[in-house]
């Protein structure tokens, strides 16, 4: 069975200042990873997805995250953090294994201060 | 067109009542989801349609009823429905199963209350 684990469900950081919200994945096979944002009352956006290949990976709005097979994380980064960055983000991962079905981590709130 | 809309975005229903949810996307996904998200958790999926068949259901109660008319169209009908089921639904498509890689692209979402 393929699992995400997020394990904090709130960070905090000042506007300007680098983020990072965690993930780690568990699953058999290889690992399909995805980042997705929501706002208040609104649908997932897709950020980024790590498929194969360079372990760092860019995506929409100056968010990377960066792929560790040895540590099974996919960590979101950006090196400067803006107010319009708070929402609800959420790591997914989808496994051949697993009849292809995106599974959920519990999702990590971003709050960013001016 | 990289979108998936849906509608209503608000339906508010009584434990009688029978309602739809419509969504529709045009970017020639082969593959539509619908899910329920309460708030603060992930989305939990519900239904899934490949091709316009049925693919799978996640034990969802009776009481919802999807419907893929065609490739660019997903309904859930909903009859005699529970507070408890009150929620954010989600709809989803991607390209096709097939693909791991392939990310879903959401809608908005129809915000149902149930009285």
């Amino acid at each position: 069975a393929q699992s995400v684990a997020q394990p904090e469900d709130q960070v905090n950081v000042a506007e300007g200042n680098p983020l990072t919200v965690k993930c780690t994945y568990s699953v058999s096979g290889n690992p399909y990873l995805f980042w997705y944002v929501q706002y208040p009352n609104r649908g997932l956006q897709f950020l980024l997805k790590y498929i194969t290949g360079d372990n760092l990976v860019k995506g929409s709005y100056g968010f990377e995250a960066e792929f560790n097979k040895s540590q099974t994380s996919f960590h979101l980064k950006k090196p400067s953090a803006l107010v319009s960055d708070s929402a609800l983000y959420f790591c997914a991962v989808r496994d051949r294994n697993a009849g292809n079905m995106l599974t959920f981590g519990g999702g990590t709130r971003l709050m960013v201060k001016p | 067109d990289t979108e998936v809309t849906q509608t209503p975005k608000h339906l508010v229903m009584g434990m009688t009542n029978k309602k739809s949810l419509k969504c529709e996307q045009h970017m020639g996904h082969r593959a539509m989801y619908w899910y329920k998200q309460k708030a603060k958790k992930p989305p939990e999926l519900m239904f899934v349609y490949s091709y316009e068949k049925l693919s799978i259901n996640e034990s969802v109660p009776s009481r919802f009823s999807p419907e893929c008319p065609n490739s660019s169209l997903l309904n859930l009908h909903l009859h005699a429905l529970q507070p408890e089921d009150s929620a954010l639904y989600l709809c989803a498509s991607s390209q096709d199963l097939g693909a791991s890689y392939n990310e879903q692209f959401f809608g908005p979402g129809t915000r149902l209350t149930v009285l």
